[in-house]
């Protein structure tokens, strides 16, 4: 079955330090792949997406992904994490018909 | 800014009500998806309208039905309410591009008491 698994529930970093999410997917081919990040109460925003070619994807708010087909893996990172972005993360993919397949979500806490 | 709006934000109904949650997609956008978020958990697909026909379903009881209009907007209806069924709905929408990315609302929070 297709699947996205987040395997780290809870990150805590200090701000200025580098981040790196984890995302690993099951798919029977290489699927379509989103980071989304969401703030408390708020409706889900676009960071990145990877459709196909360059490997390392550059998204907003200084964050990037590498997409590793042999890993099974899209992990996002980000080289100093400010304060605000404090939040939930979640990695998405899709095989091309809509239907997105997210991850469970990384609550990311930020220490000042 | 996604061009997808969604109403209302909040609402609050009691177990056995029937709810309606209204979505309004971007022009152009012939695809529209609807997904649940639980509270802690990620969004799960509830299912999907291509130029007003359903094309695709999630894992969700028959209770959960839409409707999708020929202005872009689009309606979710749930009856019979539960008490599990206190999420947050997000509505999405999509071209006919051959990426299949989604655009999203900022949903509408349900809560079932």
């Amino acid at each position: 079955a297709q699947s996205v698994t987040q395997p780290d529930i809870h990150i805590t970093v200090s701000e200025g330090a580098s981040l790196e999410l984890r995302c690993n997917y099951s798919y029977g081919a290489t699927p379509y792949l989103f980071w989304y990040v969401q703030s408390p109460g708020q409706g889900l925003q676009l960071l990145l997406k990877y459709f196909s070619g360059d490997t390392l994807v550059q998204g907003i708010k200084g964050f990037e992904a590498e997409f590793k087909r042999s890993q099974s893996s899209f992990n996002l990172r980000k080289p100093s994490v400010h304060w605000s972005d404090a939040a939930e993360y979640f990695c998405a993919a899709h095989s091309g018909t809509y239907k997105y397949i997210f991850g469970t979500g990384t609550r990311l806490k930020v220490l000042a | 800014e996604t061009g997808v709006t969604q109403s209302p934000t909040h609402l609050i109904k009691t177990r056995g009500q029937q709810v309606t949650l209204r979505c309004s997609s971007q022009s152009g956008h012939n695809t529209v998806s609807w997904y649940q978020q639980a509270l802690g958990q990620g969004p799960q697909f509830i299912f999907q309208y291509y130029r007003e026909e359903e094309n695709g379903r999630g894992n969700f009881p028959p209770r959960f039905s839409g409707l999708q209009f020929p202005n872009y907007s689009s309606e979710l209806n749930v009856n019979a309410l539960e008490l599990d069924d206190s999420a947050l709905y997000l509505c999405a929408s999509g071209g006919d591009g051959s990426t299949g990315e989604l655009f999203f609302g900022e949903g509408s929070r349900l809560t079932v008491l």
